[in-house]
Parts: structure tokens; sequence; C-alpha cells
């Protein structure tokens, strides 16, 4: 059965740093791509950035780029978001999905076939 | 960027019903659309993919259509189940753009 668990998420204040996590089970982590979605509160959903199975590419939303750093630990199968500069705009649940694509190629965003439960990330002073 | 609108925004509908709610692309995404389900409190789930494959596990209820600019749900017959909101999502860019959804509501 696939899993992921996310965890990491605080209250924390604008222009502050936070460290998100998912940690993944019941697949082969290291054969794709893994992403995060976040969900302002009552608001819809906003892809966030992707990470290719490798860690050789990655893409941002422009709203994060620059702020937001992708990273993962395929030997822990682990995902992980950087947040720096953190904006009152940037409070949401934040998920962890993976891509539901397998396969060869270059193109790395496709649909999401499983997701996490969330973590919250609250910016506020 | 690629926008994606839905309608209607709100569907009241009663058991049973046949329910269709539209995904409009602001420029041709071919098929790459995909559908999911999100309950409150819960994540979202995937329902549909390529515009019209039904995801394993999804009852045939769920049915999906379109390409180019406009696609499809089609619940053929609404279930107490099923009173959820549903977003559409593109997956032809590096922006993954999500419609703003669709709340289906118990009429």
């Amino acid at each position: 059965e696939v899993q992921l668990v996310e965890s990491g998420g605080v209250v924390v204040q604008p222009g502050g740093s936070l460290r998100l996590s998912c940690a993944a089970s019941g697949f082969t982590f290291d054969d794709y791509t893994m992403h995060w979605v976040r969900q302002a509160p009552g608001k819809g959903l906003e892809w966030v950035s992707l990470i290719s199975w490798d860690g050789g590419s990655t893409y941002y939303a422009d709203s994060v780029k620059g702020r937001f750093t992708i990273s993962r630990d395929n030997s822990k199968n682990s995902l992980y978001l950087q947040m720096n500069s953190l904006r009152s705009e940037d409070t949401a649940l934040y998920f962890c999905a993976k891509d539901g694509y397998y396969g060869s190629g270059t193109y790395y965003l496709h649909y999401f076939d499983y997701w996490g439960q969330g973590t919250l990330v609250t910016v506020s002073s | 960027d690629i926008q994606m609108t839905q309608s209607p925004s709100t569907l009241s509908a009663s058991v049973g019903d046949r329910v269709t709610i539209t995904c409009r692309a602001s420029q041709s995404i071919s098929s790459w659309l995909a559908w999911y389900q999100q309950k409150p409190g819960k994540a979202p789930k995937l329902l549909i993919y390529k515009a019209s494959s039904l995801e394993s596990g999804v009852p045939a209820r769920f049915s999906g259509s379109g390409s180019g600019t406009e696609f499809t749900l089609t619940i053929s017959s609404l279930q107490p189940d099923d009173f959820a909101t549903y977003y559409c999502q593109q997956y032809n860019s590096y922006s993954g753009t999500f419609g703003q959804g669709t709340k289906v509501e118990i009429k």
C-alpha cells in the first residue's frame, strides 16, 4: 500500500524558514517524480514544485521560485521542501504527491495518483 | 500560463442524477487533463487521467471526455459518496494548473 506522510508544518513568522518532509513507502520511490501541492484555507489546489526520480531536474511555480527548494533522499525514501522568506500567502496545507507516470522521457509533470494527508504551514506574526 | 476554468462552481443534485462538470483550458492541452475528487479535510483522490482514462478502483459511473480546450467529467448516477468538490488539472505545461473547483451539493 502506497503511503505518503508529511511532517514539519508549524506556525512561522513572515520572513522565516521551514523545512517540510514527506516519508514514502509502498512503492519504488526512486522510480518516480515527486511533487508538492498546496491548498490555502478554503481555497483550491496549487502545484508548487517537482523533482525528478534522480533529483536531476526540479521545477517550481512562479509564486515560490527563488524562495523554495525541493530535494529528495532516495536512500531514505524521503522528499523535502525547504521554504525560505515565507509570506502570509504561503499559508496552506502542503501535500506531498506521487507522479502517476512511470517511464522514460524528459517531461516530468503529469497527474498525481497518490497524496499524503498534508501538513499545515501558517505564516503569521 | 494556462488557465483552467470550471463550471459550474456549485452544483445541487439528487442521488441518482446524471451530473456533468465542464473544464475549459485557455489554450490547447491535447488530452493532458486529470480530474480529482476532494472531500472536506481529506487529500484529493485521482479519478481520471489523460482526459478519459479511469484510474484503477474508481467506479465506472465516473467518466471523462474531451480534448484540446474543452473537457467534461460525468457522473452517470450520483451516489451519496459522490458529494464532494471536483477539480480538473492540466499537465501540458510546467504550471500544472488546477481549475477552481466544483462543489457538488445535495439538493
